[in-house]
């Protein structure tokens, strides 16, 4: 069965600074999706960015990007320029590409602080 | 932009009542889930529903869970007998296949669910 891991349960980062969160996964398969979704204290659950198995290149959205390490299995999500609004709590989440209705797996989250 | 639409926002039942969680998915979507999340833990998949009957279902989705669609709009969750430990929040979740968003499951802003 997959799994994902999240290592740090909360982090702290300086208001304009950088901050990385790590995910790790573990898979037998080789086609799946990789996600990074934020929940705010609103609590819904907003894709933050997604990344194809099959793609090489790291996914970019703004201030949001992946390194994404298959061959370690290791999905980070790095916020450049952090925001006050990018508090929230983080998930990593993995869904294969085998079925077209497999679920999406999360991880324990990470709760993120941007401290002014 | 489309959203998937999720009703009542928050419930509060007593121990042993019947509950109904209602969800209006992205219409042309096909795939849909439901999620639990007790406070501050980890968001936990239920079952999973295509073509009328569920795909998949997790240990926590036991005898007293139903899932249906009932009129092609929307798709519900029944809690037969509410038990206190059912207090969480529940996400539905509708997943599309069509370009940018494959792959990705969207999710509703959640209905809050106390059990006193």
């Amino acid at each position: 069965a997959q799994t994902v891991t999240q290592s740090q349960p909360e982090m702290s980062v300086q208001e304009a600074e950088t901050v990385t969160l790590s995910c790790t996964y573990d898979t037998s398969e080789s086609d799946y999706y990789l996600f990074w979704y934020k929940q705010p204290p609103s609590r819904q659950m907003i894709l933050v960015i997604r990344q194809e198995a099959y793609k090489q290149q790291n996914a970019t959205e703004n201030r949001f990007s992946v390194n994404f390490q298959k061959a370690a299995k290791s999905f980070s999500l790095k916020i450049s320029d952090s925001q006050l609004g990018d508090a929230a709590m983080y998930f990593c989440a993995y869904r294969s590409g085998a079925n077209r209705d497999d679920k999406i797996i999360f991880g324990k989250g990470t709760r993120l602080h941007i401290l002014p | 932009e489309p959203e998937v639409t999720q009703t009542p926002s928050h419930q509060v039942t007593q121990m042993g009542q019947e509950v109904i969680l209602r969800c209006v998915p992205i219409s042309n979507h096909l795939y849909f889930y439901w999620y639990r999340q007790i406070l501050g833990q980890k968001v936990e998949f239920l079952v999973s529903f295509y073509n009328n009957e569920i795909s998949e279902k997790s240990e926590i989705f036991d005898d007293q869970f139903s899932v249906e669609r009932p009129d092609g709009s929307n798709f519900t969750l029944k809690i037969r007998s509410t038990k206190l430990e059912d207090s969480a929040m529940y996400f539905c979740a509708s997943l599309g296949f069509v370009a940018r968003e494959a792959g990705e499951l969207f999710f509703g802003e959640g209905s809050r669910l106390t059990v006193l």
